[in-house]
This record gives C-alpha cells, structure tokens and sequence, in this order.
C-alpha cells in the first residue's frame, strides 16, 4: 500500500511568483485536505476536496486554489506569493468514512519565497 | 485565535518513565481529538483519538484522557522510549463542516533521555 506523496520536496519562489505543489492520495483514499504549517506552528487547514469539489475551506484568501483529480490526486496553486507563504505545505488523505477523522499526511513541500 | 493551545513547548523524560504532554481547547464544539506525531522531515503520523463522549482511550502504551469540563486533555505515554523523541500536536476536529478540517495546537518537543 502507498502512503501519501508529495512533490516537489522543496521549492524556491520569488514574490508575486505563482507555485503549483502536488499530491498523491493513499491508496483507497478519496477525501484530500491541504495544510500549511509555518515556522514554530502547528498545522492550519487551508481546504478539503471531495469527489473533485471543495468541500471546506479555512481562513485563507482566494488566490489559494486546489485541484482534484478523477484518481483522487491533487493540487495546491498559489498565485501572487508573499513572503509569508513560506512555509511546510502538507497534503493528507483519508477514506470519507474515517469515524475518528484519522487523516494520512505526506511528507510535505517546503516552500521558500523570498 | 488559537482553539487548541499546547502551553508546553517542550518537555524532556526519562527512559522507561512517564510522559504527560497536556493540550487546552476552547470550543466545546469538537468531536472527536487526535494526536499526532512528527519526526522532522516526515508529515505527521496519526498516534490515537479520542470521541467527544468518552472520557479515556487506550492503545499499547498510549492513553489519552478528556476532561471536558476543565476542556482539557492529556496524552500519557508509558513507557517512554527514545524513539518516541518527536513534536507532539494535539488536534481537535470541529462538529459538522469538512470532515478532515482539523484545528492543530502548536505542538510539544518530546525528548526521552536513555
């Protein structure tokens, strides 16, 4: 069984620069959350998608968009980056039926802008 | 505002003796809490949950303890190996809304001295 992967593993931006990070979900898996974890922080919840639909989102403005694909893999795209986007951005998956919310992070990316 | 807060950045053990990393919520609106563990370069992995409506739960060496009324709870493991050396975060998932949106503390160094 494959756990969750994700790639790049690391990446450098500039400001205003756009950034396309991506992820592939467990096995069996068809529910995937995005998460950014900054520096001396835990984990914030930036979205969910379900059946190639967003299904939840956190505080984070528009130009924070995903993707969702029929194999259930997905995308993170960032637009007009900040400084402060830099961060560790973790992708994790679960089955839509996990009854205790037990969720399946990769690895993550993480992103540098400077 | 910060709904899951882990007032102990860090906390140091003993080999073979107990570790009690504490976590306070405010929202009396969680279902269900997790714990999660994390090595550095690895996505958090999934360590033991608890319902909203119990007040105990028990896997191997670890527990974790509710208390609701002081909106309190603990994750005892015992006993502590080196290995279990890790960030240690408390999440707590929110009733209704996306399923995987999960509010994470700011996490507890855990180091366990052979």
């Amino acid at each position: 069984e494959t756990g969750v992967t994700q790639s790049p593993t690391h990446l450098i931006k500039t400001r205003g620069q756009q950034v396309t990070l991506r992820c592939s979900s467990q096995s069996g898996h068809n529910t995937v959350s995005w998460y950014q974890q900054a520096l001396g922080q835990g984990p914030q919840f930036i979205f969910q998608y379900y059946r190639e639909e967003e299904n939840g989102r956190g505080n984070f403005p528009p130009r924070f968009s995903g993707l969702q694909f029929p194999n259930y893999s997905s995308e993170l795209n960032v637009n007009a980056l900040e400084l402060d986007d830099s961060a560790l951005y973790l992708c994790a998956s679960s089955p839509r039926t996990s009854g205790s919310n037990e969720q399946f992070f990769g690895p993550g990316t993480r992103l540098t802008v400077l | 505002d910060q709904q899951v807060k882990q007032n102990s950045p860090s906390l140091s053990v003993q080999e073979g003796r107990i570790s009690i990393l504490n976590c306070d919520y405010t929202n009396s609106m969680f279902d269900y809490f997790l714990w999660y563990k994390k090595y550095p370069a690895e996505g958090p992995t999934f360590l033991i949950s608890i319902s909203s409506i119990k007040d105990k739960n028990e896997d191997g060496r670890f527990t974790v303890f509710l208390n609701k009324s002081a909106k309190h709870l603990s994750l005892h493991i015992v006993p502590s190996q080196p290995g279990d050396s890790a960030v240690y975060f408390c999440a707590a998932n929110p009733r209704g809304g996306a399923t995987n949106k999960l509010i994470f503390g700011t996490g507890t160094l855990l180091a366990v001295q052979p």
